[in-house]
């Protein structure tokens, strides 16, 4: 199974902060690379597909870039319903395998 | 607007069993891969089970294997997941998952909406 591994596991942040998520697979997924956000008790949102294209209804301040092995989830100023969990998820062999997740929190 | 409402989840004990169904409306079911993807309580997302869209392959996690059974009814459409010899560590937030693509194993494919999920509880 290909691992993909989160970093941070969590962090802080203020509004209007730049926030980087960093999603790297175990091997190399070319840019089948999912984002998920999920919110406390909510169930998880797709957010961006294929490494960087942003999912109808989703605000332009989130983006997403890589391919491989690396992969990042930017929001550009951070808003108060940012505040949330967020997953990656490789769809390029079975099973798809998701990251642990990087809850961002309010400094 | 796709609609996905889980139903039969509870608190069964240890080596007892449950069916979870999901009754999908606003897209042509039949089309698209469905997969079940549970979470246990604060904890990340696991895929336990998919099902393609005609329903002649599937897909288990090696934890469920032998197990759960998945299904789905093209006519009623609906997606289910038999769950047999429950064990603790099945408890968890059970969430049924529609895919972009009707193979969930077509690369391209992305879990693109998914109901509010129905709990699972397993006590020994």
């Amino acid at each position: 199974d290909i691992q993909m591994t989160q970093s941070p596991s969590s962090l802080s942040a203020s509004v209007g902060d730049r926030v980087t998520i960093t999603c790297r697979a175990s091997r190399s997924i070319s840019s089948y690379l999912h984002w998920y956000q999920q919110k406390p008790g909510k169930a998880p949102k797709l957010l961006i597909y294929t490494s960087s294209n942003l999912q109808s209804g989703v605000p332009s301040r989130f983006s997403g870039s890589g391919s491989g092995t690396d992969f990042t989830l930017t929001i550009s100023s951070l808003q108060p319903e940012d505040f949330a969990t967020y997953y990656c998820q490789q769809s390029y062999s079975i099973p798809r395998t998701f990251g642990r997740g990087t809850k961002v929190e309010i400094k | 607007e796709v609609q996905l409402l889980e139903s039969g989840g509870g608190l069964v004990q240890t080596g007892g069993s449950l069916r979870l169904s999901c009754a999908a409306s606003g897209f042509t079911y039949y089309m698209y891969a469905m997969s079940w993807v549970r979470q246990a309580p604060g904890k990340g997302l696991e895929l336990v089970s998919s099902i393609s869209a005609v329903g002649d392959r599937t897909f288990y996690a090696d934890s469920v294997m032998g197990r759960f059974t998945v299904s789905r009814d093209r006519s009623k459409s609906t997606l289910s997941l038999q769950m047999n010899s429950l064990r603790v560590e099945d408890t968890a937030i059970y969430y049924c998952v529609k895919d972009s693509r009707d193979s969930f194993s077509d690369i391209r494919g992305k879990f693109d909406s998914w109901g509010q999920g129905t709990l699972v509880t397993v006590s020994s």
